[in-house]
């Protein structure tokens, strides 16, 4: 049982270029999650699905796309990277209300 | 939307002292409320949770207490060990599947 897996943990990119974060939880949890952590800031809400088929933004939804490819996987897309979104992005699933989280993707953006 | 503010920042205590961190919430609705511990190059672990219809509650060292009519909560974590060191994230949550608001998290240092 891995618990959520994000992939991948490190990742240097250009500004203007695309990516996808991976995540995947072998948990049976309909709800899942990505943040972001900034110093200082705590985790701040990207977007969420409650269920599969469902997604819904966050907090700070802008520059980023989601798709919850199965009960399973829940991804994030940057089209076209910008500096702000250097941060650590952590994944999240619950099965009610407590949340449990990957271990993080380190972005930076040059 | 929910508000969560947390204090302090930072707090240093010496091994065996007590430490508490301090939350207030903005949204009468919400009802969860998690302590979430960080170590270093990792994801965000529950340490313990409160339901709004339960004032306090304890495991082993850690303790919440949760005041409804002042819309705060509190984590207060006694005898304290190097191994504590970490950040703390209190949340709120609404009832239902939605996402959590967190605080912005308290830097932990014990010395021994």
């Amino acid at each position: 049982n891995a618990g959520v897996t994000q992939t991948p943990k490190f990742q240097v990119l250009k500004t203007g270029q695309s990516m996808t974060l991976q995540c995947a939880q072998d948990m049976n949890h309909n709800s899942m999650y990505w943040y972001r952590q900034d110093p200082g800031m705590g985790l701040r809400l990207i977007y969420y699905s409650a269920s599969e088929g469902t997604t819904d933004k966050g907090e700070v939804p802008n520059g980023y796309n989601v798709s919850r490819l199965n009960k399973r996987e829940f991804s994030l897309r940057l089209e076209s990277a910008a500096p702000s979104q250097t941060s650590v992005y952590f994944c999240a699933s619950t099965p009610k209300e407590t949340q449990y989280f990957g271990p993080g993707t380190r972005l930076l953006v040059l | 939307g929910e508000n969560v503010e947390q204090h302090p920042s930072t707090l240093s205590v010496q091994e065996g002292d007590s430490a508490v961190i301090k939350c207030t919430y903005s949204d009468s609705a919400s009802n969860y409320f998690p302590w979430y511990k960080q170590e270093l190059g990792k994801g965000p672990q529950l340490i313990i949770d409160i339901r709004s219809n339960v004032g306090e509650k304890k495991d082993q060292r850690i303790a919440v207490t949760l005041n409804k009519t002042a819309k705060h909560f509190s984590l207060h974590i006694t005898e304290t060990q190097p191994e504590d060191s970490a950040v703390y994230f209190c949340a709120a949550g609404p009832p239902g599947r939605r996402a959590l608001t967190f605080g912005s998290g308290t830097r932990l240092q014990v010395q021994p």
